[in-house]
């Protein structure tokens, strides 16, 4: 079966205080790695897409990398609109639902 | 915005009753997802319907069903509601052929409240 979890749960940071998240996943064939960022009370916002072992993309504040068992969320000098759950989804070569993780609850104080 | 649109925002009902959600993609995709959002259990899988046909099942109950019309829009039924059926429901659409990797682009959500 495959299953997605992400550490840490939550995560308190000072504004400018660099970190990453992490989601590590189990699937039998990966299609690709998905994150998404979702504010509260909102649906998730698409961040990037990962497909294979090595690949990086970027955005502003974001970088995601992925290895043949995890995914790491990098947020550099993170500000306090930040703040929000990053979800990591992994969709299998066998189909096409997307498992999604448990999230990790950012916060970024001023 | 995602070009995804959902309708209620907000729904509130009582146990035992029969509700319809709604759900537009954006112009131009083919499939379409639901996905339910518990405070204990996070984003869930339902169902998928790809050009009109149910494509995969999740986690989703007898009592919920859903269909996509040939406009692509897609309505999930929900009936016999219980306390537990208190979520957030998520629509997110997707454009390329089945079986293709494809990114998902989810709508704002309805927030459906049972008493």
């Amino acid at each position: 079966e495959d299953q997605v979890t992400q550490s840490p749960e939550a995560l308190r940071l000072q504004e400018g205080e660099s970190s990453s998240l992490n989601c590590s996943y189990t699937v039998s064939g990966l299609r690709g790695l998905f994150w998404y960022r979702q504010d509260p009370g909102k649906g998730p916002e698409f961040l990037f897409t990962l497909y294979s072992a090595g690949e990086e993309k970027e955005k502003e504040r974001l970088k995601a990398t992925l290895t043949k068992k995890e995914s790491f969320l990098h947020i550099t000098a993170p500000k306090p609109e930040d703040s929000a759950t990053y979800l990591c989804a992994v969709q299998a070569i066998r189909g096409q639902n997307f498992v999604f993780g448990p999230g990790t609850r950012l916060s970024v104080l001023p | 915005d995602s070009g995804v649109t959902q309708t209620p925002k907000h729904l509130i009902t009582a146990t035992g009753q029969r509700v319809t959600l709604r759900c537009s993609p954006r112009s131009g995709d083919l499939s379409v997802y639901w996905y339910q959002q518990s405070l204990d259990q996070g984003l869930q899988f339902l169902i998928q319907y790809y050009n009109g046909e149910e494509r995969a099942k999740g986690n989703i109950l007898e009592r919920f069903s859903a269909q996509q019309f040939p406009d692509l829009h897609s309505e999930l039924n929900l009936s016999s509601l219980e306390l537990g059926d208190s979520a957030l429901y998520f629509c997110a659409s997707s454009r390329k052929r089945e079986y293709n990797i494809d990114t998902q682009y989810f709508g704002p959500g309805t927030r459906l409240t049972v008493l």
